[in-house]
């Protein structure tokens, strides 16, 4: 079985701080793992991906993530977060298929 | 290279309607899925179909029907509609199910009073 948890399903930060969303993860085989951005009113959009390769992954628009085994955990971060990043965020884990998190909400106050 | 589309973009069914979704890839990928998105729910898988020639049900699968059409079509069929089926419909393609990343369409918008 596998299953991803966002905890929150929102977050609000102030434009250049930091972006922090976290995911964990549960996967009976090692998993692979990704996170998706859906801008409102349109589809989801891969921002970077983990496949077994190196543990830190860096994707679309300065984002990144790190997979920490130990911890179970694919947290996306960013360095200095811009108004265009506002946005739902969405983890997801596989190999069997996509299970997706509930998501989080991103809000960029000026 | 137009990826994933899919029509209508937005619908409104009476109860007890009938409709079919459609959705069209041009990546060549053997598998194909439906979700459907509400508020607070993320996205749940209602069918996918791993090759040409295969469906399976997903997490919410009532109320469905799928269709593989061939490689690159896909479609979705509510029979009778009710409103506990108004979402967002998504439909995704990927190269194969397994350990893959999807592509997504940009949904449908349905609603159904």
């Amino acid at each position: 079985a596998q299953s991803v948890t966002q905890l929150g399903s929102h977050v609000s930060v102030s434009e250049g701080a930091l972006v922090l969303l976290r995911c964990n993860y549960s996967s009976s085989v090692p998993p692979y793992l990704f996170w998706y951005v859906q801008y409102p009113n349109q589809g989801l959009q891969l921002l970077l991906k983990y496949t077994s390769a190196a543990t830190l992954v860096k994707g679309i628009n300065d984002f990144e993530a790190e997979f920490k085994k130990s911890e179970t955990s694919f947290h996306l971060t960013k360095p200095s977060a811009h108004m265009s990043d506002a946005a739902e965020y969405f983890c997801a884990v596989s190999p069997r298929g996509l299970t997706f998190g509930k998501g989080i909400t991103l809000s960029v106050r000026p | 290279n137009a990826g994933v589309t899919q029509t209508p973009k937005f619908q409104v069914l009476k109860t007890g309607q009938s409709m079919t979704l459609q959705c069209a890839q041009d990546m060549n990928h053997n598998s194909m899925y439906w979700y459907r998105q509400d508020p607070g729910m993320g996205l749940r898988l209602i069918y996918y179909s791993a090759s040409e020639g295969t469906t399976d049900k997903g997490e919410v699968p009532n109320g469905y029907n799928v269709s593989r059409l061939n490689k690159r079509e896909f479609s979705l069929r509510l029979e009778s509609a009710a409103p506990s089926q108004t979402s967002v419909y998504f439909c995704a393609s990927s190269e194969f199910r397994t350990a893959y990343e999807q592509y997504f369409g940009p949904g449908t918008r349905l609603t159904v009073t």
